[in-house]
């Protein structure tokens, strides 16, 4: 079944300790995405990877980081989490042939930073 | 500034009736436009495309309108159906995607 996984779903954490969102897509898609979702302001993108070691950043980068060491992973990383960080956060990845607009979502992570 | 605007962020149909979404863009340069759909605990679905050389797409029971001329996008849903309540997004792309707040869909029986 073609998906894109997120691990972990839930997360609780407190303020400056190091996390990381997993990523991963069976598609063999070029490009995947990061977004968060807030209340209001609908779906902003953080990152984006056109391709395997290619990154860029989106529209709220600041205290995001990520990798793309292979075609199918495409990890969040926070490298010290704050409360304003606390979001439903959605990876996505689209072929990047025609269709890059058309991305697959997956299920969400909603973090939580006290 | 926001580039994508959907400014209901509720409505509410009577089922069989039409519903219609709207979006609002600001940028001319924009030349594909998306409509997705999510359901609560899971990820955003896609649901029908135009690009912007059309004004009009139809999949079924959905079907996307495009003014270029007034930079404005909407979902028209006939007929309704409870199963398509859910939260609606506009998506605006020309080199990455801008979507807009969403808005939240109910059908009432």
């Amino acid at each position: 079944e073609a998906q894109v996984t997120q691990n972990p779903r839930y997360l609780i954490t407190v303020t400056g300790k190091k996390l990381t969102v997993t990523c991963s897509q069976n598609m063999n898609h070029e490009y995947m995405s990061w977004y968060r979702q807030d209340p209001g302001l609908g779906l902003r993108q953080i990152y984006y990877s056109m391709n395997v070691e290619v990154t860029d950043k989106g529209d709220v980068p600041e205290g995001y980081k990520v990798s793309r060491k292979e075609k199918r992973n495409f990890p969040l990383i926070l490298e010290s989490p704050s409360p304003n960080q606390t979001s439903l956060y959605f990876c996505a990845s689209s072929s990047g042939q025609g269709l890059t607009y058309e991305q697959y979502f997956g299920p969400g992570t909603r973090l939580t930073v006290t | 500034d926001q580039q994508v605007k959907q400014n209901s962020p509720s409505l509410s149909v009577q089922e069989g009736r039409i519903s219609i979404l709207n979006c609002d863009y600001t940028n001319s340069m924009f030349d594909y436009f998306l409509w997705y759909k999510k359901y609560p605990a899971e990820g955003p679905t896609f649901l029908i495309s135009i690009s912007s050389i059309k004004d009009k797409n139809e999949d079924g029971r959905f079907t996307v309108f495009l003014n270029k001329s007034a930079k404005h996008l909407s979902l028209h849903i006939v007929p309704s159906q409870p199963g398509d309540s859910a939260v609606y997004f506009c998506a605006v792309g020309a080199q990455k995607l801008v979507f807009g707040q969403g808005t939240r869909l109910t059908i009432n029986p």
